[in-house]
């Protein structure tokens, strides 16, 4: 299995607060997502990364904001959580190759948040 | 945007086979496949890219038309095993992101 984690696994926190969600793998990979994932919406992606401090915004990136200042770790923020932002979220790896491009991704556990 | 998937959900006995449609407006560098089962994290299947390449599992086979940008996934002689919800991503030409489809929910019956 692909070494990643997710923590915190389980959060309950109140509107308007901040929360830091993090994704740690030990795969060396290059690229590294963060999806959402609600009742009859599938997966969505909110921001991924493709190198240390490279990142870029997907579909739903409205209220996150990213980092990753090294390989290992990707952190997702939600600077004022609200309710609309309950989801369970999945972080995901990618080794990518040449140009990174057609790689399979490895998700983490995922981190269940509720927004209250 | 997001990649169509059809049927939005499969009930079938054991033995059945199935079709997983996935459709994209966009000319497409790849197609994946994944499996999520209940509460637990996505699971990779298969992934083909434009040219013809493939990589999955062997019990599993998907069919990739260039022209149409379409997909699909075919489960033969279905197993209880095979429950669960199959999404389909796709990867356009012009960048790297991976965007899913909404799901097909397979439910086997024994």
């Amino acid at each position: 299995d692909a070494g990643i984690t997710q923590s915190p696994r389980h959060k309950v926190t109140e509107t308007g607060t901040p929360v830091t969600l993090r994704c740690h793998q030990t795969e060396n990979h290059r690229y590294m997502y963060w999806y959402r994932q609600d009742p009859g919406h599938g997966l969505r992606l909110i921001h991924y990364s493709y190198g240390v401090k490279d990142t870029d915004k997907g579909e739903v990136s409205d209220g996150y904001s990213v980092s990753r200042s090294k390989t290992e770790d990707f952190l997702l923020t939600l600077e004022s959580a609200t309710s609309s932002q309950t989801s369970v979220y999945f972080c995901a790896i990618s080794e990518g190759r040449g140009l990174a491009r057609g790689g399979e991704l490895f998700f983490g556990e995922g981190s269940r948040l509720t927004v209250l | 945007q997001q990649p169509v998937q059809s049927p939005q959900a499969v009930i079938l006995r054991e033995g059945e086979d199935a079709v997983i449609n996935c459709s994209s407006s966009k000319a497409l560098y790849s197609v994946h496949w994944y499996r999520q089962k209940h509460g637990e994290a996505p699971v990779f299947l298969m992934i083909l890219l434009k040219g013809g390449e493939q990589k999955g599992h062997e019990k599993i086979s998907a069919s990739f038309n260039e022209k149409k940008q379409q997909s699909s996934l075919y489960l033969t002689a279905s197993q209880l095993s095979y429950s669960g919800t199959y999404f389909c991503g796709t990867e356009a030409e012009t960048d790297d992101k991976i965007i899913f489809g909404k799901g097909t929910r397979l439910h086997i019956l024994p």
